[in-house]
């Protein structure tokens, strides 16, 4: 297995426009989580799923964030509008039964 | 709600000194993981605790999980540059799936 694949690795865009990260978590995985990493807040759990349900999603900061699982080997994780203060690197993780967590190699978004 | 807590936040250590890192939790944990970032890298697993006491080695790290499972250690014996990067405990209790804020150690040649 290649491991969790994050794309993309990086991402430049201006503030206001749309951002998609997207994450194909490890086959038979059944959890995803997505965090934020920041030199302030560390690693931040924004959101998990448990067989592409949405369990919890309280560290979302607010609307302009959204995630979706539409199937067991995709998910994704949308800014809209982005702000500067969104850089951030973000990781994927997957794991089975919440158990040991697997993260992939993480996008690194800057909003400018 | 379940706040975990690492101490110490930063550490730097000259090659060959040991180095340890504590991570607390506010609530019973059923198991503690370690993780280990490397710069510009991403979070990967090195070990899980799950008894109360219990003591597992890897080589030069030795990690420890309390008696009343409320905190855990990680110690590493005899520094090296490889060592460098940031630790990190997770706790999965009741599905909280929180990471500390982690221990980042720098070790000088």
């Amino acid at each position: 297995d290649a491991g969790v694949i994050q794309s993309p690795r990086h991402e430049v865009t201006e503030m206001g426009q749309e951002v998609t990260l997207r994450c194909k978590p490890i086959s038979g995985h059944d959890y995803l989580f997505w965090y934020r990493q920041t030199m302030m807040r560390g690693l931040e759990l924004l959101i998990y799923f448990n067989n592409n349900v949405p369990i919890d999603d309280s560290g979302m900061p607010e609307d302009r964030f959204s995630a979706k699982m539409p199937n067991a080997s995709f998910s994704t994780l949308k800014i809209q509008p982005s702000e500067p203060r969104d850089s951030a690197v973000y990781f994927c993780a997957s794991s089975l039964a919440g158990m040991t967590a697997f993260f992939g190699q993480g996008t690194r978004l800057t909003v400018v | 709600g379940q706040q975990v807590m690492q101490i110490p936040q930063y550490q730097h250590v000259q090659e060959g000194e040991d180095f340890t890192t504590y991570c607390n939790s506010s609530t019973t944990l059923s198991n503690i993981q370690w993780y280990k970032q490397r710069p510009g890298g991403h979070p990967v697993f090195l070990i899980q605790l799950v008894k109360s006491g219990e003591v597992k080695k890897q080589k030069r790290l030795t990690f420890q999980f309390g008696e009343a499972k409320k905190n855990s250690s990680l110690h590493i014996t005899a520094t090296q540059t490889t060592d460098v990067g940031t630790y990190f405990c997770w706790d999965n209790y009741g599905q909280n799936f929180v990471f500390g804020p982690g221990t980042r150690l720098s070790v000088l040649p």
